[in-house]
């Protein structure tokens, strides 16, 4: 299958801080997706994005989809402490998701 | 809010007992899927399927067996339950629009520990 490479693996933060994390894939993607998880539950969608260059807001998010179609941004802006759990980018045409990123934000 | 529904949520049962783990989505997707999923790790996918009698194995190797006997629901059986297959059980669907349609909705997840 695709292989999906999502960096970093683990974010500290402190509160107030903006945060970037991305993916990247071995392959062309016609859409990419956001998740995001908190503990003890299953992934919600943040954000979709469907079109090479895309950037698209939802709140404190943007997202980004890169030109060459191989890869992916998400930043959130002015980090919460709700901000925490592990986010994860997923491209639909496998069902696979990256390994996600971990967040903490501490008050 | 999404439909789609698992349960158990928490399951604790000894070794060598077969188990079910149900899936139901009342949203009329075509599509649904099975992760594996340890404590702050990565989803690994067991299973999926495209609608009713399709199944198919995903990237993880897994002991489980699904079935698709009707669109909205989509248990994982294990046979024979083993401590290694303790892990938090993940069921999604989605829609027909492209290979996700435009987004997959996740359950809360079954919690199983064999001991």
């Amino acid at each position: 299958g695709q292989q999906l490479n999502q960096s970093p693996q683990s974010m500290f933060i402190q509160e107030g801080e903006d945060v970037s994390m991305n993916c990247t894939s071995s392959s062309i993607f016609n859409t990419w997706l956001w998740y995001k998880q908190e503990p003890g539950e299953g992934p919600v969608l943040l954000i979709a994005l469907y079109k090479a260059g895309e950037l698209t807001s939802n709140g404190r998010l943007t997202a980004q989809f890169g030109i060459t179609r191989k890869d992916s941004f998400l930043n959130i802006s002015a980090s919460i402490p709700s901000d925490v759990g592990i986010y994860f980018c997923a491209g639909p045409d496998d069902m696979r998701f990256g390994a996600g990123t971990r967040l903490t934000v501490k008050p | 809010e999404a439909d789609i529904y698992q349960t158990p949520r928490y399951l604790v049962i000894g070794t060598g007992k077969k188990i079910t783990l149900e899936c139901s989505q009342t949203m009329g997707h075509d599509k649904m899927y099975w992760y594996q999923q340890d404590p702050g790790m990565e989803l690994h996918l067991i299973h999926y399927s495209y609608g009713v009698n399709s199944t198919e194995k995903g990237d993880l190797s897994s002991e489980s067996t699904v079935s698709r006997i009707r669109t909205e629901h989509f248990p994982l059986t294990l046979e024979s339950a083993r401590p290694s297959h303790t892990s938090q059980y993940l069921c999604a669907s989605s829609g027909l629009q492209g290979a996700w349609g435009t987004e997959a909705f996740f359950g809360q997840g079954t919690r199983l520990t064999v001991v």
